[in-house]
């Protein structure tokens, strides 16, 4: 088993450019997460998908959108990038949505705007 | 919102036991404490979860006292590949990621 996969794992963009996150799991988990995280801070929540056809915002969904292509994938686009994007990117699943989950994460995308 | 609180960071040496305290004076009935590990370029780890007295596993025990509203990551006989972040959260506000306490190892 992979676990979470995520690609690119690195990417710079221009100012305005579009790009899509990709997050894949193969654990057969029911919820899935995208974080950003800026140097020394903890993660931020953006948007997560408690189940397959399901997304809602977390704590900074400006300026992304997702998509949970089936119960597998999740992706993040930015549809126009700015400086302020610049973070590591890490995606997470979990068996369920509940109290207890344990999540599991993906080794990052890191993503540098110019 | 039930955050938590812990310190920013900590030094200790190998071989040594450490212990990392997490506050979390709002906690709830059902909540449950859940401590993650972060390395450099990685994405955090599940080290151990509890909700109260002690949970121990391979890694790292749990200590939760009766009021729950504190809890103690313990860590024993450190090496230098336990320097991490570690992240403790209240697992009904689960999404809520604070900065963590990096935990340095020194020879």
């Amino acid at each position: 088993n992979a676990g979470v996969t995520q690609t690119p794992k690195f990417q710079v963009l221009k100012t305005g450019q579009s790009m899509t996150l990709q997050c894949a799991q193969d654990m057969n988990h029911n919820s899935m997460y995208w974080y950003r995280q800026d140097p020394g801070m903890g993660l931020r929540l953006i948007y997560y998908s408690a189940s397959e056809g399901t997304t809602d915002k977390g704590e900074v969904p400006n300026g992304y959108n997702v998509s949970r292509l089936n119960k597998r994938e999740f992706s993040l686009r930015l549809e126009s990038a700015a400086p302020s994007q610049t973070s590591v990117y890490f995606c997470a699943s979990s068996e369920t949505w509940g109290f207890q989950e344990t999540q599991y994460f993906g080794p990052g995308t890191r993503l540098l705007v110019l | 919102l039930a955050k938590t609180t812990q310190p920013i960071s900590m030094d200790s040496y190998e071989g040594q036991e450490v212990n990392i305290t997490c506050s979390h004076n709002n906690i709830a009935t059902n909540d449950y404490i859940t401590w993650y590990q972060q390395f450099p370029s990685q994405g955090p780890r599940f080290i151990i979860q509890g909700y109260k007295t002690k949970v121990t596993n391979e890694v790292a025990s749990l200590f939760i006292p009766a009021d729950r509203k504190s809890s103690t990551l313990s860590l024993p006989r450190v090496s230098l590949s336990d320097t991490a972040v570690y992240y403790c959260l209240d697992s009904n506000y689960q999404l809520i990621w604070g900065a963590g306490t990096k935990l340095i190892i020194k020879p």
